[in-house]
């Protein structure tokens, strides 16, 4: 059964970059059938996908964020991972790492908080 | 990009109603809409994908309809279980985008 798990900060600068990993257990995270995407949730608020990375170093962003996101896979330790520039208080957050099919999430990780603040 | 809009936002029931939501896409998508349901505290679980396939394990009193850019989800009998926030989310372009949620609480 595969699991996902985020980790990273949980409190982070305006102005500084957020790194955040996610790692995989229980499946090949370079199987070709599958996306690795990020997902955000603001609090009280509604989902906002981030972008996705395929096996082959592929990549898809959020137009709205693609200027400050990056986003990379390491085989070797079946993570992936997510970089946001310039942060401000707006990208204060629940981010979500999931697998994606690609047209649909599952499993999902179980979020990790990130407060951006000084 | 895409806009997803449910209805209601909130909707109050009790066990043993049958619900409705309904998503409603700001251009046809065909069949590219799938449901979660998002507990509090916890990650969004998918529930149903390409609007009528139930994800493994998702108990049959769920079941999605439409095509193009009206789509329903529907819970035949209420569980207590079942009282959480459900998203739509279109996967027919990019950016992917969801609804901005229903809210079933209990009556």
């Amino acid at each position: 059964q595969v699991q996902l798990q985020e980790s990273g900060p949980g409190l982070v600068k305006p102005s500084q970059t957020l790194s955040l990993t996610c790692t995989v257990s229980g499946d090949s995270i370079s199987s070709g059938g599958y996306y690795w995407s990020w997902i955000r949730q603001p609090a009280g608020k509604g989902l906002e996908w981030i972008g996705h990375i395929h096996p082959t170093g592929t990549t898809n962003y959020n137009p709205s964020l693609e200027s400050r996101v990056t986003i990379s896979l390491d085989t070797s330790k079946s993570q992936f991972s997510l970089n946001l520039a310039s942060l401000t208080a707006a990208d204060t957050a629940v981010y979500y790492c999931a697998r994606s099919w690609p047209n649909w999430h599952d499993p999902w990780g179980r979020g990790t908080l990130v407060t951006v603040s000084s | 990009d895409i806009q997803m809009t449910q209805s209601p936002s909130s909707l109050s029931a009790s066990v043993g109603d049958r619900v409705t939501i309904t998503c409603r896409a700001s251009q046809s998508i065909g069949s590219y809409l799938n449901w979660y349901q998002q507990k509090p505290g916890e990650a969004p679980n998918l529930l149903i994908f390409a609007v009528v396939s139930l994800q493994y394990g998702v108990p049959s009193r769920f079941s999605g309809s439409g095509s193009g850019t009206d789509f329903t989800l529907t819970i035949s009998s209420l569980q207590p279980e079942d009282f959480a926030t459900y998203y739509c989310q279109q996967s027919y372009s990019s950016p992917h985008t969801f609804g901005q949620g229903t809210k079933l609480e209990i009556k």
